[in-house]
């Protein structure tokens, strides 16, 4: 089971916002990293801690936090946005590491 | 440059064991808890184990803790993972990925990976 929801899938047009939400216990997301996975390939850290993003990054991808969610934002979506998106943190209170079960983002 | 080159993955049989390795350039390997992620065929990532820098301490997710162990070698720049009893469940593509920092949680490079299959 996973500690944190995320939707199986999102849909947006080119250009538009594309909005992955991770969902899970206010006290627990504290520091919540999202990484991208293309078909075929290792993932790829895009976002940490919420907000942060990694040097090679583009600006387009960001991160927002409210209430008891987390959310990826991708502005300005292109074709090669095309991905698995996946969240993750660590756990306190498993005295783990988890992963969302995943969002594919499909570009229309 | 940061590389990561995993190797040693195998078919095997349930029950049996197997010893993989990573191969860690391009970075103070010695300074960063390194981590083992897991894919199944079709599915998400699972974290699998995670060894600390510093203090050598080890953290397993429960699927694994008793059967998997992780160590590394600072002097050649190596991660295992050691692996016993293995089931089916086990089946998927094993990442070596690096912590980002001693503060931030985040696995921020990752390798190839490298497939291990378990047979019934």
């Amino acid at each position: 089971s996973h500690v944190l929801t995320q939707p199986p899938s999102v849909s947006v047009a080119p250009g538009q916002t594309a909005k992955i939400s991770c969902g899970g216990s206010a006290t627990e997301l504290i520091s919540v990293h999202w990484y991208q996975q293309k078909s075929g390939q290792a993932p790829v850290l895009v976002v940490y801690d919420n907000f942060g993003r990694p040097s090679g990054i583009p600006e387009r991808f960001s991160g927002s936090t409210s209430a008891n969610t987390t959310t990826l934002l991708i502005s300005g979506v292109e074709a090669g946005d095309e991905a698995d998106y996946y969240c993750h943190m660590w756990s306190n209170p498993l005295q783990q590491y988890v992963f969302g079960s995943g969002t594919k983002v499909t570009v229309l | 440059e940061v590389h990561l080159l995993e190797s040693g993955g195998a078919v095997v049989q349930s029950g049996g064991s197997l010893n993989i390795s990573c191969e860690a350039s391009g970075f103070d390997f010695g300074s960063y808890a390194m981590n083992w992620v897991r894919q199944a065929p079709g599915k998400g990532l699972e974290w699998v184990a995670g060894l600390r820098s510093r203090d050598y301490w080890t953290d397993y997710a429960d699927s694994v803790k008793g059967r998997f162990s992780v160590s590394r070698d600072n002097s050649k720049r190596l991660l295992f993972l050691y692996m016993k009893n293995l089931t089916v469940d086990d089946t998927g593509l094993y990442y070596c990925v690096k912590k980002f920092s001693l503060e931030v949680d985040a696995f921020d490079f990752w390798g190839r990976g490298t497939q291990v299959t378990v047979s019934s």
